[in-house]
């Protein structure tokens, strides 16, 4: 039961042009959503992080917004660089307890020079 | 300052050998996770301790993996009698986050290549 879901495997954009990546959750109580990206052989970077009560949040070229009603998340990168060719992991929590993390399985993005 | 450090960075191991894996931890974070990322899939959460702790181990997949972070600071995640299925990328995370208080994000060591032929 993939509770955390990210359908595209993949994704090309050109340099210069808008990234966006898209991540489905079904749990309607998580609160707390975060994207990493992840380079081979290094762990997971945090990129950004919105709680359940924004829309949006935004930090530089990286944008997460969230729609709660249709529990959809997505990430958009502008101008996206040929350095963010990455595998992108969204990923939720819920709103007591750990923290622990839901991962989704991750979207390889390329950003074609 | 340093970030979370992982040793080995790779192991291989026969079945049936038992393995041991550190973490060290951000300096300061008393939140500690451990995951298990199989290939071409995102992490799965394994344990958690907050301080020395271990106050959520609903992911340990058998009674061979154990945990321990006896002075609240480095972690030890054992396996015993691995197996192949074991094989997979263990990562660590430190946050400052407790239970109950605000969220705050995980940051994650480089992770350990456990290999069991």
């Amino acid at each position: 039961d993939q509770q955390v879901k990210q359908n595209s495997p993949s994704l090309s954009v050109q340099e210069g042009r808008i990234s966006i990546l898209n991540c489905d959750y079904t749990n309607s109580m998580f609160d707390y959503f975060l994207w990493y990206k992840k380079y081979p052989a290094e762990g997971p970077t945090f990129l950004i992080s919105i709680s359940s009560i924004k829309d949006k949040n935004e930090d530089g070229r990286f944008t997460v917004f969230l729609n709660k009603s249709a529990k959809h998340l997505s990430l958009h990168i502008v101008p996206s660089q040929p350095g963010d060719s990455a595998v992108y992991f969204c990923a939720a929590s819920l709103p007591s307890g750990t923290y622990k993390y839901i991962f989704g399985t991750g979207t390889r993005l390329k950003v074609l020079a | 300052g340093a970030g979370v450090s992982q040793s080995p960075r790779y192991k291989v191991a026969k079945r049936g050998q038992d393995v041991a894996l550190r973490c060290d931890p951000i300096s300061g974070h008393v939140s500690l996770f451990w995951y298990q990322q199989a290939l071409g899939q995102g992490p799965e959460f394994l344990t958690y301790f907050q301080n020395e702790a271990q106050l959520d181990k609903s992911g340990l997949p058998s009674d061979r993996f154990f945990a321990e972070r006896p002075e609240g600071s480095v972690s030890t995640l054992k396996i015993q009698r691995t197996q192949q299925e074991d094989s997979a990328v263990y990562l660590c995370a430190s946050s400052l986050a407790l239970v109950g208080g605000p969220a705050y994000e995980q940051y994650f060591g480089p992770g350990t290549r456990l290999t069991v032929t």
